[in-house]
């Protein structure tokens, strides 16, 4: 199976700044990956998918990039919505997988 | 508006078996793949199946495989996760969820989530 390592685990940051959260994964998996945005007792929000498209009613302060191994979302200006964990996914190869998520949390 | 309401979830003991099912609305749903994904207390994400619109392709997490089942009946427009030999480490939230496109395996769409806790 295809591991997904996402770093760092926990994100402290305050409204304003730019953010980078970086997953890694085991073997190349083209631009097969996406990202979801969760609250605590809510559902995963699509954010990103193929890597670097945004998906439809996201804010366009959201972007990712990357290819091969190793893609970065982006948050260029930190709103207080966005505080929130962060999950990276691979659909390359099945079993698909998730990476063990980032927490964003306000400094 | 696309809507996936889960149900069937509950306390189960070990070795038990359950039923999820997962009603869909607002979208050709034979025209999309679907997807359960978990997720135990206090923990992140973790993809159980998926099954192709038509249902004639299945795939399972290693962790799942040999135990759960995913069908679907397109005539009702309803996933289901049919999960035997139910362990402790099977506790989480049970999501039902939509896949974006046939060239996209990524989730648009998630339902609620259903509790299934697995306890004697």
């Amino acid at each position: 199976d295809i591991q997904m390592t996402q770093s760092p685990a926990t994100l402290s940051a305050s409204v304003g700044d730019r953010v980078t959260i970086t997953c890694r994964a085991s073997q190349t998996i083209s631009t097969y990956l996406a990202w979801y945005q969760q609250k605590p007792g809510k559902a995963p929000k699509l954010l990103i998918y193929k890597a670097s498209s945004l998906e439809s009613g996201v804010p366009s302060r959201f972007s990712g990039s990357g290819s091969g191994t190793e893609f970065t979302l982006t948050i260029s200006s930190l709103q207080p919505d966005d505080f929130a964990a962060y999950y990276c996914q691979q659909f390359n190869t099945y079993p698909y997988t998730f990476g063990q998520g980032t927490k964003l949390e306000i400094k | 508006e696309v809507k996936l309401l889960e149900s069937g979830g509950g306390l189960v003991q070990p070795g038990g078996s359950l039923r999820l099912s997962c009603a869909a609305s607002g979208f050709t749903f034979s025209s999309y793949g679907m997807s359960w994904v978990r997720q135990a207390p206090g923990k992140g994400l973790e993809w159980v199946s998926i099954m192709s619109g038509s249902g004639g392709t299945t795939y399972y997490a290693d962790s799942v495989k040999g135990r759960f089942i995913i069908s679907r009946d397109n005539s009702k427009n309803t996933l289901y996760l049919q999960m035997n030999s139910l362990r402790a480490e099977d506790t989480a939230v049970y999501y039902c969820a939509k896949v974006r496109g046939a060239s996209s395996g990524a989730i648009d769409y998630w339902g609620q989530g259903t509790q299934v806790t697995v306890s004697s």
